[in-house]
């Protein structure tokens, strides 16, 4: 079956470090995306990306980096400049083209930092 | 610019009686509107979505959405709540017309639906 899949589902980073959280799709979809979801805020875009080799910042991408060297994957890297990184954290995709599409979301990975 | 509004954070319903959840947005031109549900520590699941054609759309798990253009709405409806249908609850505008956001979904802040026996 066709999905994203997230990994780890829970993770756990001490102060100072830098951590990544995978983000894998087979569903051929163009456009990937990376959401940070808190109580009562709703979700957040952090960055995504419509292309191979091509991502653009979203409203939260301080403290946070991306890359995008294959259509599949779309991995995020929470850097120890995200000074408040407990949240979490969804990935999803889309058809690039038409927009008439919508999203297909990831189950989320839950980042604690101890 | 685009943006949507979903005005309560909770909605408390009685098993079995009707739930409506609220959403209103705003758009330069005709959008495209979607609702999405999630349950504890999941990914956000697709419920139904609006494009064009019959204001009135059905969805997954006996849920549907009216599109309302001249109130800038697009409620999601159910005639009887269950206590499974307990969960978050967004909706999210895309405008296709926004060349600004490069056809990005905008995402309500969610409403908290809670079904009691």
């Amino acid at each position: 079956d066709g999905g994203i899949t997230q990994s780890p589902k829970y993770l756990f980073r001490k102060e100072g470090q830098n951590v990544t959280l995978s983000c894998e799709q087979n569903l051929n979809h163009d456009a990937m995306y990376w959401y940070r979801q808190d109580p009562g805020q709703g979700l957040r875009l952090i960055y995504y990306s419509q292309i191979v080799n091509d991502f653009q910042k979203g409203d939260i991408a301080e403290g946070y980096s991306v890359s995008r060297e294959k259509k599949e994957s779309f991995p995020l890297t929470v850097t120890s400049a995200q000074k408040n990184p407990t949240a979490f954290y969804l990935c999803a995709s889309s058809r690039g083209n038409p927009i008439a599409y919508g999203y297909t979301f990831g189950s989320g990975t839950r980042l604690t930092v101890v | 610019a685009q943006s949507v509004a979903q005005p309560e954070d909770q909605v408390n319903v009685a098993e079995g009686n009707p739930l409506t959840v609220k959403c209103t947005y705003s758009v330069s031109g005709n959008p495209y509107l979607f609702w999405y549900v999630q349950y504890p520590n999941r990914g956000l699941q697709f419920l139904l979505k609006y494009i064009t054609g019959d204001n009135l759309v059905k969805g997954s798990y006996g849920f549907e959405a009216e599109f309302n253009k001249s109130q800038t709405s697009f409620h999601l409806k159910k005639p009887s709540a269950l206590v499974s249908d307990s969960a978050l609850y967004f909706c999210a505008v895309r405008d296709p017309q926004d060349g600004g956001s490069q056809g990005n979904l905008i995402f309500g802040k969610g409403t908290k639906l809670s079904v009691k026996p």
